[in-house]
Parts: C-alpha cells; sequence; structure tokens
C-alpha cells in the first residue's frame, strides 16, 4: 500500500502570495493532520479533519485554513504568506488517531 | 500550552553502543509514541505506547510509558551507522472527547540528534 503523499515536494513563494498544498492519506485512514515544522524545532500542530469536519485546531492564526475532501485527501491554505511561514508541512493520517503516519513533507520558503 | 522536554538534545554513538533518550511532561499523556526523521524526509514511527508502565520492543529499539504517565524513555542497543538521524518522543495530552472520531493534535518534543563520533 501507498503511504501518504503530498504535493508538491518544494514551494517558493514571496510574501502575501498564497499557497495550496496537498495531502493524501493511506488508503482505509479517515483522519488527517497537519504540522508545520520549522528547522531544529520538533512539528507542532495545525490542525486536524475527521471524517470531513475540523476535530482540532491548533495556535496558529486565521491565515491559515484546512479541508477535507469526500475521498479524506486534504488541502492546508496560506493566505498572505509571512516570511516566518517558511517551514516543512507535514501531512500525518491515521486509523484511530493513536499512531499518526506521516508524509514526506512539504518544503515552503517565503522569501 | 504543553511542552515536552526531550533529552538529550544530541549525543555522539560509536558503532555497538547502547542508546538512550527520555521525554518528560508536565501534564499527563494517554498516549506516547517515538518517531525517527532522516534530513529532508517526514518523521517515521518507531514505537506507539498506550498504558502506563508498558514495555514495548521493535527489534534493537525498547521504549516505556512511564508509571506517572509524564514521561517515556528509547533504548537503542548495539547502535550501528543507520541509527544515525533526529529522534522525536510525541504525544496525545489527556483530554475528554465527546465525539466518536479521533485525536490528532500530537505535541512532540524538540529532537535528539544521534551522531556517528568522528
Amino acid at each position: 500500500d501507498a503511504g501518504v503523499t503530498q504535493s508538491p515536494t518544494h514551494l517558493i513563494k514571496t510574501r502575501g502570495q498564497h499557497v495550496t498544498l496537498r495531502c493524501s492519506p493511506i488508503s482505509g485512514h479517515k483522519s488527517v493532520s497537519w504540522y508545520q515544522q520549522v528547522l531544529g524545532q520538533g512539528p507542532q500542530f495545525i490542525f486536524q479533519y475527521y471524517e470531513k469536519e475540523e476535530r482540532g485546531r491548533g495556535n496558529f492564526p486565521d491565515r491559515f485554513s484546512a479541508r477535507q475532501f469526500p475521498n479524506y485527501s486534504s488541502e492546508l491554505n496560506v493566505n498572505a504568506l509571512l516570511l516566518g511561514d517558511s517551514a516543512l508541512y507535514l501531512c500525518a493520517s491515521s486509523f484511530s488517531g493513536n499512531e499518526q503516519f506521516f508524509g514526506p513533507g512539504t518544503r515552503l520558503t517565503v522569501l | 500550552g504543553q511542552q515536552l522536554n526531550q533529552s538529550p538534545q544530541s549525543m555522539f554513538i560509536q558503532e555497538g553502543e547502547d542508546v538512550s533518550m527520555n521525554c518528560t511532561s508536565s501534564s499527563i499523556f494517554n498516549t506516547w509514541l517515538w518517531y525517527k526523521q532522516d534530513p529532508g524526509e517526514g518523521p517515521v514511527l518507531l514505537i506507539a505506547l498506550y498504558k502506563a508502565g508498558e514495555l514495548t520492543s521493535n527489534g534493537r529499539l525498547t521504549a516505556q510509558f512511564g508509571i506517572t504517565r509524564k514521561d517515556s524513555f528509547l533504548n537503542i542497543s548495539a547502535s550501528i551507522p543507520s541509527d544515525v538521524g533526529i529522534y522525536f518522543c510525541a504525544g496525545h495530552p489527556r483530554v475528554l472527547m465527546n465525539y466518536g472520531g479521533s485525536q490528532g493534535n500530537l505535541i512532540f518534543g524538540k529532537g535528539t540528534k544521534l551522531s556517528v563520533k568522528p
């Protein structure tokens, strides 16, 4: 079975732009969580979606939003990009929520 | 907010040595997970722990869920070069859930970087 997939792999944007990141969970997993990982730190929780509904939100501004589609894939949107949004964005899928399996991430650079 | 204190921050290993790292929290956790992350990749799940006192092994890796539910440790026996990387502890804080879904907000430690001794 395929693992969690994310696209794109890398992305370069300028301040003020908008970005959309995509994630496909492991087949059969209905929960998708998004994390932000800045260099030298552990991942920080952004959102969790389960059965297409938001189930949890971390301490991130309203510029960050997400959604989950009927096929359980998910998108993370970030508006009005700031330099500090440069990070590795990770998507994790799970069946029960306890064991989360991560994708390779999308490396976002904001110039 | 809740934080996990992970130590040591970094360590150097020689092939064959045993390695220990631990993670502590100021609050109770329901689940403890240990991940390894290689450069440019996402974290890979190594071990998951669900009960206080639980001791679980995965090959040369052994992890324990502390009795107080506020700590966990990971041991690597007879280290090999491919053990190099960053190890993260992570956990689900204890919260009341009023829906039949899943709890997705993992809290991560800052990581332990394992390097090979020159």
